[in-house]
């Protein structure tokens, strides 16, 4: 079974500081890795994806994420966090034909 | 191009009622998913339908159901509600289902209360 993990309910960081969030998964093969953002009373929008390929993705925004096999992890990177990127981020993970699974979420507080 | 339409919006019902979600794709989107967002169980998925057929079920009752057209556009139904499937409901599309998956594209939900 797949599954993902973000261990970090909340995370605070100062507008124009770099922000992280953290993303681990576990699946048996290679998967496909998602990040979504989900702004208050919205759907999710889809920030990044990570396939194959170059293990440094860059995605919408100024967001990009790493894909790190031996630790099974794809965090979620900004080099300098804006207060609008507060949100509510969601890390998932496909695998094949199956659904996608998403992680509880990760509220972003960029505090200015 | 239009996006992920949902409607309606904000729904309240009645223990014990029924009720049907509706959610139009993006044009060309064959694939569509369906998730529960609650506060405490994050998101949840319900089902995905591709091309008009179930291509994948998640662990809820045979209460929720759903089903897809030929034109792509998707329903659910909620029979019998309880307070607890009081929830956001997503719906999301994408071009193609499996292996060459581009992410979704999500809709801005139903707020589904049940009193």
């Amino acid at each position: 079974a797949q599954s993902v993990a973000q261990p970090e309910d909340q995370v605070n960081v100062a507008e124009g500081n770099p922000l992280t969030v953290k993303c681990t998964y576990s699946v048996s093969g290679n998967p496909y890795l998602f990040w979504y953002v989900q702004y208050p009373n919205r759907g999710l929008q889809f920030l990044l994806k990570y396939i194959t390929g170059d293990n440094l993705v860059k995605g919408s925004y100024g967001f990009e994420a790493e894909f790190n096999k031996s630790q099974t992890s794809f965090h979620l990177k900004k080099p300098s966090a804006l207060v609008s990127d507060s949100a509510l981020y969601f890390c998932a993970v496909k695998m094949g034909y199956q659904k996608v699974t998403f992680g509880t979420g990760t509220k972003l507080q960029v505090i200015p | 191009k239009a996006g992920v339409t949902q409607t309606p919006r904000y729904l309240i019902k009645t223990r014990g009622q029924q009720v049907t979600l509706s959610c139009s794709p993006i044009s060309g989107h064959r694939s569509v998913s369906w998730y529960q967002q609650t506060p405490g169980q994050g998101l949840q998925f319900l089902f995905e339908y591709f091309s008009e057929t179930q291509r994948n079920k998640g662990n809820f009752p045979g209460r929720f159901s759903g089903r897809q057209f030929s034109n792509s556009r998707s329903e659910m139904n909620v029979s019998t509600l309880e307070l607890g499937d009081s929830a956001l409901y997503l719906c999301a599309s994408s071009p193609l289902s499996g292996t060459q998956d581009v992410g979704y594209t999500f809709g801005s939900g139903t707020r589904l209360t049940v009193v």
